[in-house]
């Protein structure tokens, strides 16, 4: 089973439209990262949070970690086709020094 | 800096034969990563390195993958024999001593097996 379940799997949205994508851990989170993939590329960082009810903005994404519910959310305000591409969330495990990740989010953005 | 560096970007090959997969990290990193992204599986971990020494390789899939790295420099990911269910995009990334918010990927290497 998936150590990380995103959802949803695939979001297409208008222009100027606001979105939520949601990363669930089935284990206990020590650090929530979440990654940006374009196609034919890797992945590049965008956000880290680590501890409970932590909120962090870039521009115009916002990331949200709910310790308890092992959760974290991530918030595109007033999209635009430059957010469109895959979005990954990645746990933090510590026992392993491993980064798991999740299946990924693809998210579409028409004009 | 170039950033993480792969090659080649596509490979397509036929069943049984060896491919060979490079890896280029970013100068001064410590930490060497081999991961497969698939449509099914999504983004897997394979093996990582620390300074050049294999330390968890339990996400290679069976026998017929190995990794190296000879140097600080350079990693390769050889399949041998290849299987068609083995073509995926398979990424290296590197990051220095500790953080994964500076982890660093390449741009991936598009592997079909026929």
């Amino acid at each position: 089973s998936q150590e990380l379940e995103q959802s949803p799997q695939s979001l297409i949205v208008q222009e100027g439209k606001n979105l939520t994508i949601n990363c669930t851990s089935s284990k206990t989170l020590y650090g929530l990262y979440w990654y940006k993939q374009k196609y034919g590329e890797g992945l590049i960082f965008l956000m880290m949070l680590q501890k409970g009810g932590e909120e962090k903005s870039h521009e115009k994404i916002t990331a949200k970690l709910d310790e308890k519910k092992q959760q974290s959310s991530l918030h595109i305000t007033a999209s635009q086709p430059s957010h469109a591409g895959i979005y990954l969330c990645g746990a933090d495990r510590r026992s392993n020094y491993k980064l798991t990740f999740g299946k990924g989010t693809l998210l579409t953005v028409n004009p | 800096d170039a950033g993480v560096i792969q090659s080649p970007r596509h490979e397509v090959t036929e069943m049984g034969q060896e491919v060979t997969l490079r890896c280029k990290p970013i100068s001064g990193h410590d930490y060497l990563f081999w991961y497969r992204q698939t449509m099914m599986r999504g983004l897997e971990l394979l093996i990582y390195f620390n300074n050049n020494v294999p330390i968890d390789d339990s996400g290679m899939p069976e026998d017929r993958f190995s990794a190296k790295m000879p140097n600080a420099s350079f990693s390769t990911l050889k399949i041998q024999p290849s299987e068609p269910r083995d073509s995926a995009v398979y990424f290296c990334a590197s990051s220095p001593q500790g953080g994964w918010e500076k982890l660093f990927f390449g741009s991936g290497t598009q592997l079909s097996v026929l």
